[in-house]
């Protein structure tokens, strides 16, 4: 199975800072990686695909990066709609696998 | 608008069994790969099994394979999980969503299963 290293586990940040959310894979997986938002009591909400794409109606703060096996979640501006958790996913191989997961905090 | 809407959840002993079912509208459900993912109260998101357009390949996480079957009626537009053997550390809220990378998803639908 690829294992989904994903740091840091949580952070603090306040409004307007940079936040970088890498994700590391056991074994290459090409560009089949994906970003998601969850805020609590919530479904999870796709924010960037195929490791760079945009989704459809995602403000343009958040962009992703990387290739292989490491790969960035950024988010310019942290606005404060933005305090969530965020997992990845790849989806190169079976079984899929997401990352631990990383809470951002308002500090 | 893409709508996922999961129902069958519910409180469950040990060993027995649950069927799960997620009514999808808003989108052609046939033309799209359908994803089960799980998640354990406070924990993480876990992928549990996906099922391909016309239903002719199905992939299983490999805690659940021969406990858990994926199917689905692309007539009815739905896409069910048949979980039998339950075991405690199946509870979770089980969320469906659209396509191998999950571009929409739904609520989701608790499981309980007691020991």
């Amino acid at each position: 199975d690829i294992q989904m290293t994903q740091s840091p586990s949580s952070l603090s940040a306040s409004v307007g800072d940079r936040v970088t959310i890498t994700c590391r894979a056991s074994q290459g997986i090409r560009d089949d990686l994906g970003w998601f938002q969850q805020k609590p009591g919530k479904a999870p909400k796709r924010l960037i695909y195929a490791t760079s794409t945009l989704q459809s109606g995602v403000p343009s703060r958040f962009s992703g990066s990387g290739s292989g096996t490491e790969f960035t979640l950024t988010i310019s501006s942290l606005q404060p709609e933005d305090f969530a958790t965020y997992y990845c996913l790849q989806y190169n191989d079976y079984p899929r696998t997401f990352g631990q997961g990383t809470k951002v905090e308002i500090k | 608008e893409v709508q996922l809407v999961e129902s069958g959840g519910g409180l469950v002993q040990s060993g027995g069994s649950l069927r799960l079912s997620c009514a999808a509208s808003g989108f052609t459900f046939s033309s799209y790969w359908m994803t089960w993912v799980r998640q354990a109260p406070g924990k993480g998101l876990e992928w549990v099994a996906n099922i391909k357009q016309d239903g002719s390949e199905k992939n299983y996480e490999d805690s659940v394979k021969g406990r858990f079957t994926i199917s689905r009626d692309n007539a009815k537009n739905s896409l069910y999980l048949q979980m039998n053997s339950l075991r405690a550390e199946d509870t979770a809220v089980y969320h469906c969503a659209r396509t191998t990378a999950g571009d929409y998803w739904g609520q989701g639908t608790l499981v309980t299963v007691s020991s």
